[in-house]
């Protein structure tokens, strides 16, 4: 299994700042993967993020505003950049399981509020 | 391109009540994990199964038990003698095992309302 902590849980931010959500995993692990989840909706893959390459963005999403590092196998972080009130969302890291393993694994997820 | 599709976005049971969640998915892999998860309102996501495409038993456990059928692309979720505590927002969710999309791909979730 993998444990994952992320930081923070919660922060409310002003319109325009950036705000860089951690991810650790207490195991090493080839993707991680980042969701958004806006309210009242369902979870969207922002990106995919391979340790030693360049982060893999989904249609919608663009490194500018979602910058991704991945310098470890262990660990990532997604920042929210120039925010507006629109990316007040649930920001959740994931880690795949291996084949032997039953789930994929959650962080407790980064409530944004950008007022 | 792979998709799920949860068509009940919202569902209203008494308590008792056995209730059923749908889940139709589409997907080009042979080879793929079906997932449910459980979001209660505090947010988390609560792992509840997962699902080899190449296998089809259907599983209990508990008062919970899943009904995959590869033939139709259904992978629906029955809670038999529901609870206030099963209310939540239930995903059901896709990915592609090995040459695919590993991420997951959710459905829109259907929402539970169990009342007392």
């Amino acid at each position: 299994s993998a444990v994952i902590s992320q930081k923070p849980s919660r922060d409310i931010c002003q319109r325009g700042t950036s705000l860089t959500i951690q991810c650790q995993v207490d195991s090493q692990v080839t993707m991680m993967f980042w969701y958004r989840q806006q309210p009242g909706q369902s979870l969207t893959l922002i990106a995919t993020a391979n340790q030693g390459s360049e982060a893999t963005y989904e249609s919608g999403f663009v490194i500018d505003k979602f910058p991704i590092s991945r310098p470890n196998l262990t660990f990532s972080t997604l920042t929210v950049s120039n925010m507006s009130p629109e990316d007040s969302s649930i920001y959740l890291c994931s880690v795949e399981g291996t084949w032997g393993n039953t789930e994929a694994f959650f962080g407790q997820g980064t409530r944004l509020t950008v007022v | 391109a792979q998709k799920v599709t949860q068509a009940q976005t919202e569902i209203s049971v008494v308590e008792k009540e056995d209730v059923t969640l749908d889940c139709v998915y589409e997907t080009r892999d042979t080879t793929y994990y079906l997932f449910w998860y459980k979001q209660p309102p505090s947010g988390e996501l609560v792992f509840l199964i997962r699902r080899n495409s190449f296998d089809e038993q259907n599983e209990i456990s508990g008062r919970y038990s899943w009904n995959f059928q590869k033939s139709t692309s259904s992978f629906n979720f029955t809670i038999t003698a529901s609870q206030v505590v099963d209310s939540a927002v239930y995903f059901c969710a896709l990915s592609e095992a090995f040459t695919g999309r590993r991420a997951l791909t959710f459905g829109s979730g259907t929402r539970l309302q169990v009342q007392p």
